[in-house]
């Protein structure tokens, strides 16, 4: 079975301006979630979707972000306009509807800012 | 002080030494995750626990509830070892330690 992917890998962009990062999970995956880790910080939690609702977005930083999973399949996380403290890794997860810490991790996305 | 503590922060060895990683929380937990992420690459699940110990390989995990402690072993380390080692708590949501960095000289 394919993993969870993420897209792109790495992403240079200049303060103030927009970025979408793409995440696929595994099919079948009920949750989805959105981490990130900004340097030298731990990873923190963003949002979990359950298909297509918000189930949890207490972890999103600011009304910058905003996080879609349109058709409760794959989920896109938009930054705009980002700020240089944006950069770090974002990491999308996915678990089964019954196994909601049992979580698969995508590759993530480095996120630059400059 | 966060609610997931990780020690060492840094550990560097020699190939073939025994390596014990320990995490410490303060939070009621239903599980504890051990992944691990290689430098430039994505975060791999070693281990989802709740209770005692788990071994895959060379890697062995173990959970003490009680004291709300754990440690993750890594037996006859090797160079391809390296890598940051995180332990996440299950407290509803994830909660991240910072990582601990091992490096494995041959």
């Amino acid at each position: 079975e394919a993993g969870v992917t993420q897209f792109p890998s790495h992403s240079v962009i200049e303060k103030g301006q927009t970025v979408t990062l793409r995440c696929d999970p595994i099919s079948g995956h009920d949750n989805l979630y959105w981490y990130r880790r900004v340097m030298g910080k731990e990873i923190k939690f963003l949002l979990h979707f359950v298909k297509e609702s918000k189930q949890d977005e207490s972890g999103m930083p600011n009304n910058r972000f905003l996080a879609e999973r349109t058709g409760g399949t794959y989920s896109t996380l938009k930054v705009q306009p980002a700020e240089l403290e944006d950069s770090g890794v974002y990491f999308c997860a996915s678990s089964r509807r019954d196994r909601l810490y049992e979580q698969y991790f995508g590759p993530g996305t480095r996120l630059t800012v400059t | 002080k966060n609610e997931v503590e990780q020690s060492p922060q840094n550990l560097t060895a020699q190939e073939g030494e025994f390596i014990t990683i320990n995490c410490s929380y303060s939070v009621g937990i239903s599980a504890l995750h051990w992944l691990q992420q290689h430098p430039g690459g994505g975060i791999v699940s070693l281990f989802m626990l709740s209770s005692g110990k788990k071994k895959h390989g060379r890697l062995i995990a173990t959970i003490n509830i009680q004291e709300k402690h754990s440690s993750l072993h890594i037996t006859a380390s090797h160079p391809r070892d390296s890598a940051v080692y995180i332990c996440a708590v299950i407290h509803y949501q994830l909660i991240w330690g910072a990582g601990t960095k091992l490096i494995i000289k041959p």
